[in-house]
Order: C-alpha cells, then structure tokens, then sequence
C-alpha cells in the first residue's frame, strides 16, 4: 500500500520567508510525527499529533514553526520568518496508534538562502 | 534524560562476514528500542525493535538486534553481510513506558560492505 508521502521533495527559499511543508500519512494512521534531520545528525523529534490535536509540540525549536492536522489526516509545518540555521530534511512519520512503529516518508529537503 | 549513542561514524565489512553495529542508551524506567535504515535520497525504514520479551528481537533483511539490559546496549547483527546492506543505520529509543511516541536517534553509523 501507500506509504507517507510528503511534498515538496526539495524547498528552496531564502531568509525571511514562510514555507510551508505537507504530510500525508499512511491511510488509517492515527498518530503522526515530525523530525528535523540536519546534515551528519540523528533526526530529532519537533512534534507529535495524536488525531488533531498536538499531543506533544515539546521539540519545536521556537515559535516561528507551528504545525497543524485540521482533520486528523494531513498535516502541514508552518514555518515563519525562515533562517538559515533551518535549513534541513523535514521528515515525517505515521503509526497506526501511538504505541506502534512509527513508518517515515521521503521527506522535504529545506535550504534557506 | 535521555540518549543514544553510536560510538562509530564508520563500519566496513567484508561482504559475506558477520556485521555489527553498535548502540548504547540512556533513558529512564523500560526503554523501547528501534533500528532503521537509511538508504541515499530515501526515508527511514523500519528495521525491528525491542518493546518487551525475548532480548533477541529478528527483523527484516536477516538483521537481528541483542537487548542487554546490564550494558543498555542495543546492538545490530547479522550473521552474512551482502553489499546491498551499505547504508547509514540509527538506533532510536523511546522513553515513554507506555508507548512509543517521540524518537530520540543516534547521529547514525555508515556501513560500507566491501565486494
């Protein structure tokens, strides 16, 4: 079946900015996640939803990045006022309910100018 | 708090010899444990996990992964290497007792097999 799929693939923007980076997740999937993966690193957790509502937005790194899942399905990373230090794969990640494995898309390469 | 660590950037083997790859953790009460796979221009894939149960967990592609509590280390293994196994492979560890929610990853170990 389908698998989560994020767009765009490849965001080129520069300082100042707003982007905007989608989510699909795999279909049935209650709980989704987003990671941050800089260049040499582990990706590191910035959100989790459980249906609509942010069950744990501990990770984001300060207010200019917010997420949304309005109907539980998609989900969309909002990022205001872009630096150049946010430049990195945004990666995303499905699980049936929060307990299970979570499954990744191919994320969105971001590269602020 | 908690962490993962992978103390090598780098593994080469042979291909056809044993491999491993080496994790270590730190988190508070009865960690769940992962590995995934990264593959160049792609996402991670799931390899296994340990949640509860038997200390040696099998995954997928022949891989297997040791649970030692004492070391809290998480190893991955498998018995044959093939070249197609070259890739950059992530411990993760969830700390959460009651499910596995936020990741938290090692920085990753590359694993190159030599024809």
């Amino acid at each position: 079946g389908a698998g989560v799929s994020q767009t765009p693939s490849n965001k080129v923007t520069e300082k100042g900015k707003y982007v905007e980076l989608r989510c699909d997740p795999i279909s049935g999937h209650t709980a989704l996640y987003w990671y941050r993966q800089s260049l040499g690193q582990g990706p590191e957790f910035l959100i989790y939803f459980q249906g609509t509502g942010a069950a744990d937005d501990s990770g984001l790194p300060n207010d200019r990045f917010f997420a949304v899942r309005p109907e539980g399905s998609v989900s969309t990373l909002k990022i205001q006022r872009t630096e150049r230090g946010d430049s990195a794969v945004y990666l995303c990640a499905s699980s049936i309910l929060y307990t299970d494995t979570q499954y990744f898309g191919p994320g969105t390469r971001l590269t602020v100018l | 708090a908690q962490s993962v660590a992978q103390p090598e950037d780098q593994v080469n083997v042979a291909e056809g010899n044993p491999l491993t790859v080496k994790c270590t953790y730190s988190v508070s009460g009865n960690p769940y444990l992962f590995w995934y796979v990264q593959y160049p221009n792609r996402g991670l894939q799931f390899l296994l996990k340990y949640i509860t149960g038997d200390n040696l967990v099998k995954g997928s592609y022949g891989f297997e992964a040791e649970f030692n509590k004492s070391q809290t280390s998480f190893h991955l293994k498998k018995p044959s290497a093939l070249v197609s196994d070259s890739a950059l492979y992530f411990c993760a560890v969830s700390p959460d007792q009651t499910g596995a929610n936020n990741l938290f990853f090692g920085t990753g170990t590359r694993l190159t097999v030599i024809p």
